[in-house]
Order: C-alpha cells, then sequence, then structure tokens
C-alpha cells in the first residue's frame, strides 16, 4: 500500500538552529500538508498545499515556517530559528482529491528543541 | 474557532462488549473522518462520511455522521483486544485540507 515517508524520524536541534523537515508523498498525490502534535495535546493543522502554493495555513504557521516542494517528489517544511515550543511531532500528509476523501499520513519527525 | 469534542476521553471495556465513542460540535464540516492511531505513529484513516445521515461500515465498526453534518459516532460490536489503541475525529470544514482534530479516545480492550 503506498506510504508518505517522512524523515529524519527523530531530530534533536539546539534553539535558534535552522531545521529542515522532509516528506516524500504518495506519488500521484496533489495535496500536501503538515500538521503537528505537541505531547499530550490535539493534532494541530499547519499549512495545506497544493500547485506549488499555499493553499491555507494557520496562526501557528508564523514567519518562522515556510514549505516547499523543490522537486516532483519531497515536500518541506523549514522552521528558520528553533523554540522550545516547536518541540512536537510533525506529521506530513497527502491526498488524492482534497478533503472529503481523506488522507494519508507519514509516521511523523519527532523535533526535540534542546 | 472550530472545535470538536470527543466522548468519553477513556473507555476500558471487556473483549466481546459493544461501545460508541462520540464526536460532537456546534459547527458543520463538509465532512468528517475518523483516524486510528498508534504511539509514535501517525493517524491512519478508517472512514470519511460526507453525507448528513451517512453511516458507513467497515467490519465491527460502524460510523454515522449527523443529519445537520456537525456530530459523529463510531460504535464498535464485539470488541476485541486488537481494537485497543487511540481513535480520533477529524473534521474539514471547507474542503481545504485544514483538519479539526478531536483530542482522541483511549481505548482498552481486555481479553
Amino acid at each position: 500500500e503506498p506510504e508518505v515517508t517522512q524523515t529524519p524520524s527523530h531530530q534533536v536541534t539546539q534553539m535558534g538552529q535552522e531545521v529542515i523537515l522532509r516528506c516524500v508523498p504518495i506519488s500521484n498525490h496533489l495535496y500536501f500538508y503538515w500538521y503537528r502534535q505537541i505531547l499530550g495535546q490535539k493534532v494541530e493543522f499547519l499549512v495545506s498545499f497544493y500547485n506549488n502554493e499555499i493553499s491555507e495555513k494557520s496562526e501557528i504557521f508564523d514567519d518562522q515556517f515556510s514549505v516547499e516542494r523543490p522537486d516532483g517528489s519531497n515536500f518541506t517544511l523549514k522552521i528558520r530559528s528553533t523554540k522550545l515550543e516547536d518541540s512536537a511531532m510533525y506529521f506530513c500528509a497527502s491526498s488524492g482529491q482534497g478533503g472529503n476523501y481523506g488522507y494519508t499520513f507519514g509516521s511523523g519527525t519527532r523535533l526535540t528543541v534542546v | 474557532t472550530q472545535l470538536l469534542e470527543q466522548s468519553p476521553q477513556f473507555l476500558s471495556i471487556q473483549e466481546g462488549e459493544n461501545l460508541t465513542v462520540y464526536c460532537n460540535s456546534s459547527s458543520v464540516f463538509s465532512s468528517l473522518q475518523w483516524y486510528r492511531q498508534e504511539p509514535g505513529e501517525g493517524p491512519v484513516l478508517l472512514v470519511t462520511v460526507v453525507t448528513g445521515g451517512e453511516v458507513k461500515k467497515l467490519k465491527r465498526l460502524t460510523f454515522q455522521f449527523g443529519d445537520a453534518r456537525k456530530d459523529s459516532s463510531l460504535h464498535i460490536t464485539a470488541a476485541q483486544p486488537g481494537d485497543t489503541g487511540l481513535y480520533l475525529c477529524a473534521g474539514d470544514s471547507s474542503n481545504t485540507g485544514k483538519l479539526i482534530f478531536g483530542q482522541g479516545t483511549t481505548l482498552q480492550v481486555k481479553p
């Protein structure tokens, strides 16, 4: 069964450093998303991406965050200057036809900012 | 702010019992999805419901979307230990992928 692949599975970084989280969505999917889950809290929407541009973003997704689809397969989330409160599981998801058809989530990257 | 409230948050039952998990909101959603999440893994889609009043079955799991598309339920018949896990509901109000997740229901089925 097709999978969304995320790397790395775990990243530890110093506060103030830049991190790039990588995702390979399902190959024929057109819609891409990033979500995060702080330990013990709900899964939260960060951003949706379609046709090489951001469709919607949450208030969490401030100027420190950016997304990119640098080639035909990868989808990245960059955090420019990490803060302690950015520590969370970050999930990438993709969808073939948009919201009403469900999403396939990756296994996540656990980001720890120290 | 849109919210989805799940209840109960924790449920511990014996194998063979039936259970229902509820997902409620004051907002209307274009679709509502149910996921199961294992520790350290991403949510795995179980079902998407789109039409008000829709009922979908997945083996022993029955999902229902409320007539007004504001609430949903997940009913498990004859629960088994393999059903143990975290169940999440998530609503999409704008069909843009901005899912609003509930806080989850942790189900424990004891043999």
